[in-house]
């Protein structure tokens, strides 16, 4: 696709349910990253993948966070027992290489309910 | 650990007025500095970057100056137009030896140009 695309781009789940976010980054970008936003405040890093590896996972507030890239191309950021406290904006960005420019999708917005 | 601080908004303007938003940051390496924009109903999109001291990083009339002595990187509009209304986010990316490209950023300030 032309930009990295992010779905769904709401979510409304039940407290202690599991979900799943997907991200579709740009084509060729071996290099991909998760952030959270909370309302009024700017993305905070959750984790870094470079081709299918983790390659710096260490902004994943507890292990209910996990994410996989199993191919190196299409994430998952799975959240499991959600807690309202998870509701935010979930980012994910890509760039072709670490270092290099990082193009954002629309975000996931999720609410706990 | 690595940080950036912005000036809070809202910040609301009348069409073709001078535009600042503050910008400091904390790290211990070298960093890279940006500012990302983020309009209304899109995603984070970069406006510009400086990648060392005294760098001007310039795009769409913006500009910022990578201040090393004083930790900043300031942005700046010599005239701003309605289509500007947005939230800026400043953030930076430590260039150390990991370079992973992650980015730690500032609040957010919104911006609001009145006509």
């Amino acid at each position: 696709g032309a930009g990295v695309s992010q779905t769904p781009s709401n979510k409304v789940t039940e407290k202690g349910k599991y979900v799943e976010l997907r991200c579709d980054p740009i084509s060729g970008h071996t290099a991909l990253y998760w952030y959270r936003q909370s309302l009024g405040q700017g993305p905070e890093f959750l984790i870094y993948f470079q081709g299918t590896g983790a390659a710096d996972d260490s902004g994943l507030p507890n292990d209910r966070f996990f994410a996989v890239r199993p191919e190196g191309s299409v994430s998952t950021l799975k959240i499991q027992r959600t807690e309202r406290g998870d509701s935010a904006m979930y980012l994910c960005a890509s760039s072709i290489d670490r270092g290099t420019e990082a193009f954002f999708g629309q975000g996931t917005r999720l609410t706990v309910v | 650990g690595d940080s950036v601080t912005q000036m809070e908004g809202p910040v609301t303007l009348s069409e073709e007025a001078f535009l600042t938003i503050n910008c400091t940051y904390t790290a211990t390496g070298y960093p890279s500095l940006f500012w990302y924009v983020q309009y209304p109903g899109e995603g984070l999109q970069l406006l510009l970057k400086a990648t060392k001291a005294d760098d001007k990083g310039s795009n769409k009339g913006f500009e910022a100056t990578y201040r090393k002595e004083t930790t900043s990187f300031h942005l700046e509009k010599g005239s701003v137009q309605v289509s500007d209304s947005a939230v800026y986010f400043c953030a930076l990316s430590d260039e150390g030896s990991s370079n992973t490209g992650k980015l730690i950023f500032g609040q957010g300030t919104t911006l609001q140009v009145k006509p």
